[in-house]
């Protein structure tokens, strides 16, 4: 099962932050939170990852709770282009990186 | 650099017919895995290879076997194959994150 839950959908305005969070309250002081978002039927794309520092890439921000039992990822500019469903996993530092995907939540961003 | 690539992109299987999917990925990565997607679902994982000569099993294994045939190819073979094993078939590998392929869509009839 998936150790991680997040909202089924959401929806965001173009321009606007969207921040979709994460709830994975059971994660272990050696699991990484990992994002990755899925387009459409393409094979899932990578994000950004954190193990309890907040993060930012040029796609997006990761911040994740002091307690490490949840986090919110945070696109701050959305475009049409980001609509896309997106998945928080979290992942173990070591060993064979296997991952456990859930549902994801679906993306909507509106013009 | 052509990353992760799958073939073929479509198939479509009668029930009982064998088949393998092809993955080769060109990232010198060690570990590699296959999925499968059903409609409004999310992926749930096959078979994976931590490395080159090893493979294990993952949620779903019933069904299918793998082969590591060398570093860069990691292929997913359908013995006999069965309508429950209509879905989209994705491979991945990796170093720490994942990188996937453009999928497999299979149907069986």
């Amino acid at each position: 099962d998936a150790k991680t839950t997040q909202p089924t959908s959401m929806d965001c305005a173009e321009g606007r932050a969207a921040n979709l969070p994460c709830n994975h309250s059971t994660i272990s002081g050696n699991e990484y939170v990992y994002w990755y978002r899925q387009i459409h039927s393409q094979g899932p794309q990578y994000i950004i990852h954190g193990l309890k520092n907040n993060e930012t890439n040029e796609m997006a921000s990761l911040i994740i709770t002091e307690d490490r039992k949840s986090s919110t990822l945070i696109l701050p500019h959305a475009t049409l282009r980001d609509t896309a469903v997106y998945y928080c996993i979290v992942r173990e530092v070591s060993g064979t990186y296997k991952y456990i995907f859930g549902t994801g939540t679906r993306l909507k961003v509106l013009a | 650099n052509a990353g992760v690539t799958q073939t073929p992109k479509f198939q479509v299987l009668k029930t009982g017919q064998s088949m393998t999917l092809q993955c080769a990925q060109d990232m010198n990565h060690n570990s590699m895995y296959w999925y499968r997607q059903d409609p409004g679902m999310g992926l749930r994982l096959i078979y994976y290879s931590a490395s080159e000569g090893t493979t294990d099993k993952g949620e779903v294994p019933n069904g299918y076997n793998v082969s590591r045939l060398n570093k860069r190819e990691f292929s997913l073979r359908l013995e006999s194959a069965a309508p429950s094993q209509t879905s989209v078939y994705f491979c991945a590998s990796s170093i720490y994150e994942q990188y996937f392929g453009p999928g497999t869509r299979l149907t069986v009839t």
